[in-house]
């Protein structure tokens, strides 16, 4: 069974630029997170979705990221402008309907 | 924020040896546990869950929870080079929403 596929896998940008970051969720997974995590830290929700509706986006800074799931299957983080700040690596998972989380082996990002 | 503490942030321990590793945590609804490790480079792979208070042992590795105390933890027997990671706790509420992480562990096993 494929795991769930994120691209790219590494990102550098300068601040104010624009970056999109891809995930493909294991199939059949109806629960799609996006994970940020800092360097030397634990993940942190951003979003999640259940099918394509967005179930939690408090902790999503709504000024500048933005996430979709329009199909109910791949989804799409976009960050506008970014900052020095945004620093981490960005991590989907899936889940189906049972208390586990697969996660993607992450795109890390770095704003200079 | 619901909050997981992870404790000690690093550990080190000799090839062979015993790694314990502890979490609190903040909200007595918490149901559902997990142990993940990373490895560098990788994204977070599940180890272990532990739902049921008392101790689950799958191999070398052994969760051991006590909701009450608002506790879990995680024993590593005969440590080996391949365990050195980043070891996260994760709880969650009801099991089909949010998981919460901690700050994690890094564990170094010296050959």
């Amino acid at each position: 069974e494929a795991g769930v596929t994120q691209s790219p896998r590494y990102a550098v940008l300068q601040e104010g630029q624009a970056v999109s970051f891809w995930c493909d969720p294991i199939s059949g997974h109806d629960t799609l997170y996006w994970y940020q995590q800092p360097r030397d830290q634990g993940p942190q929700l951003l979003v999640y979705f259940r099918d394509e509706a967005v179930i939690d986006n408090s902790q999503l800074p709504s000024d500048r990221f933005s996430a979709v799931r329009p199909k109910g299957t791949n989804s799409t983080l976009k960050i506008q402008s970014a900052k020095q700040g945004d620093t981490a690596t960005y991590l989907c998972a899936s889940s189906p309907r049972a208390p586990e989380v697969f996660f993607g082996k992450g795109t890390r990002l770095t704003v200079v | 924020q619901q909050k997981v503490q992870q404790s000690p942030e690093s550990l080190i321990v000799p090839e062979g040896g015993m790694a314990s590793l502890n979490c609190t945590f903040s909200d007595r609804n918490s149901q559902y546990f997990w142990w993940y490790r990373q490895h560098s480079g990788e994204g977070p792979k599940a180890l272990m869950s532990i739902f049921s208070n008392g101790d689950k042992k799958e191999g070398r590795f052994t969760a051991h929870l006590n909701k009450a105390s608002l506790y879990v933890s995680l024993h590593i027997k005969d440590s080996q080079p391949s365990d050195s990671a980043l070891y996260f706790c994760a709880k969650s509420n009801t099991g089909y929403q949010n998981f919460y992480f901690g700050k994690g562990t890094s564990l170094t096993v010296i050959p």
